[in-house]
């Protein structure tokens, strides 16, 4: 079974800094990695995504993830925050074989981002 | 391009009903899932839906059903409501093959009182 960690339900910056948010997973097999923003009361967006290649990611926002194999890590960060990343950010695994596990997304249980001004 | 639609936005039924939320794919998909989010959690995947039959169950009861469409909009069924089934519904749509990327609605938010 995969699964998702989240280091930190709450995180807070000010304006202006590096953002450092934490996911670690556990998979049996090589996975997909995504990370997903929420803003209140709304659905979720994709930031990004790895899926091969490449393990430094670049996604949405001026967002980028690496993808350590040997520490099972799929850190998000940001060189400089901005008021408008206050959010819920969410780390999401799938597995690779969809034809027969379909293709749920397993998540963490999110890391809320406040930034100061 | 429309995007993943849901209806309605917020509901308020009371223990021992039944509800159907509904959700519209994206243009081009034809894979939907369904999460349940409850407050202050990630999304726990429900089920998922390719060509009109479920692929793929998460650990949910079976009053919780759905289905899918010709047009591959879908419909999620939840019967005998519990006060836990209170949470943040997400559809999530995909076109087949690919890297699973999923794209999600706004949500329908249910309270069950």
């Amino acid at each position: 079974a995969q699964s998702v960690t989240q280091l930190g339900s709450h995180v807070s910056v000010s304006e202006g800094a590096l953002v450092l948010l934490r996911c670690n997973y556990s998979s049996s097999v090589p996975p997909y990695l995504f990370w997903y923003v929420q803003y209140p009361n709304q659905g979720l967006q994709l930031l990004l995504k790895y899926t091969t290649g490449a393990t430094l990611v670049k996604g949405i926002n001026g967002f980028e993830a690496e993808f350590k194999k040997s520490e099972t890590s799929f850190h998000l960060t940001k060189p400089s925050a901005h008021m408008s990343d206050a959010a819920e950010y969410f780390c999401a695994v799938s597995d690779r074989a969809q034809e027969t596990s379909g293709s749920r997304l397993t998540f963490g249980e999110g890391t809320q981002l406040t930034v100061n001004p | 391009e429309t995007g993943v639609t849901q209806s309605p936005t917020h509901l308020i039924k009371t223990r021992g009903q039944q509800v159907t939320l509904r959700c519209s794919s994206q243009s081009g998909h034809n894979t939907v899932s369904w999460y349940q989010q409850a407050l202050g959690q990630g999304p726990q995947f429900i089920f998922q839906y390719y060509r009109e039959e479920e692929n793929g169950r998460g650990n949910f009861p079976p009053r919780f059903s759905g289905l899918q469409f010709p047009n591959y909009s879908s419909e999620l069924n939840v019967n005998a409501l519990e006060l836990d089934d209170s949470a943040l519904y997400l559809c999530a749509s995909k076109a087949s093959g690919g890297y699973n990327e999923q794209f999600f609605g706004p949500g329908t938010r249910l309270t069950v009182l």
